[in-house]
């Protein structure tokens, strides 16, 4: 079965802009979680959706932001991007949640902030 | 909270040698600890999970982690270490509300 899709995988953004990543889970996951990576911070938790409602959320300003639709494909946003928000934005689906199943993650999306 | 404490931001080992990635957790709660893989440019792959059910837990490429809740540790080991395993792997801690936590990795490498 096909795996975590990201898109896009690399973007290039000015400072001031705003974002929108997605990821499309695997079929049949309902949980969506999102992570940042960078360097200096490494993998941080951003938030977790499951059927469409927020789960959980992680320390990050009100800046970042996500929904899921009903076909659990997941949409994270980013608005007035600052340069710090340069990392590897990566999304992990599993069935019930990360905790005790088994969460696949996609390849990311790379994004850069000028 | 929860939380991992990976020791060592590097390793390094000789092809064949032993490989131990040291990981120890806090939780206040029974946690459920796992082990992830990243290869350069890759999100994360499970390599193996502790989830209450037996101690020593094996998981794919040869690797296994035993959990010790004395030393509240989670090490993941390999009896002999292949060029294919270099990479950075994460340590990670979860409890029942799926809020995962990760440790700052360690970057295996492997000299031939």
């Amino acid at each position: 079965k096909a795996g975590v899709t990201q898109t896009p995988r690399y973007l290039i953004k000015t400072r001031g802009q705003q974002v929108t990543l997605s990821c499309s889970p695997i079929s049949g996951h309902r949980s969506v979680s999102w992570y940042q990576q960078t360097p200096g911070q490494g993998l941080q938790f951003l938030f977790e959706y499951f059927s469409e409602t927020q789960r959980n959320k992680g320390n990050f300003p009100g800046r970042f932001s996500g929904r899921q639709f009903s076909n659990s494909r997941s949409e994270m946003n980013v608005s007035t991007l600052e340069l710090g928000d340069s990392a590897l934005y990566l999304c992990a689906s599993s069935l019930g949640g990360v905790g005790n199943t088994e969460a696949f993650f996609g390849q990311g999306t790379r994004l850069t902030v000028v | 909270a929860q939380s991992v404490t990976q020791l060592g931001s590097h390793v390094s080992v000789s092809e064949g040698a032993l490989v131990l990635l040291r990981c120890n957790y806090s939780s206040s709660v029974p946690p459920y600890l796992f082990w992830y893989v990243q290869y350069p440019n890759q999100g994360l792959q499970l390599l193996l999970k502790y989830t209450s059910a037996a101690t020593l837990v094996k998981g794919i490429n040869g690797f296994e982690a035993e959990f010790k809740k004395s030393e509240t540790s989670f090490h993941l080991t390999k009896p002999s270490a292949h060029m294919s395993d270099a990479a950075e792997y994460f340590c990670a801690v979860t409890a029942k509300n799926n809020d995962m936590r990760f440790g700052a990795g360690t970057r295996l490498t492997v000299k031939p």
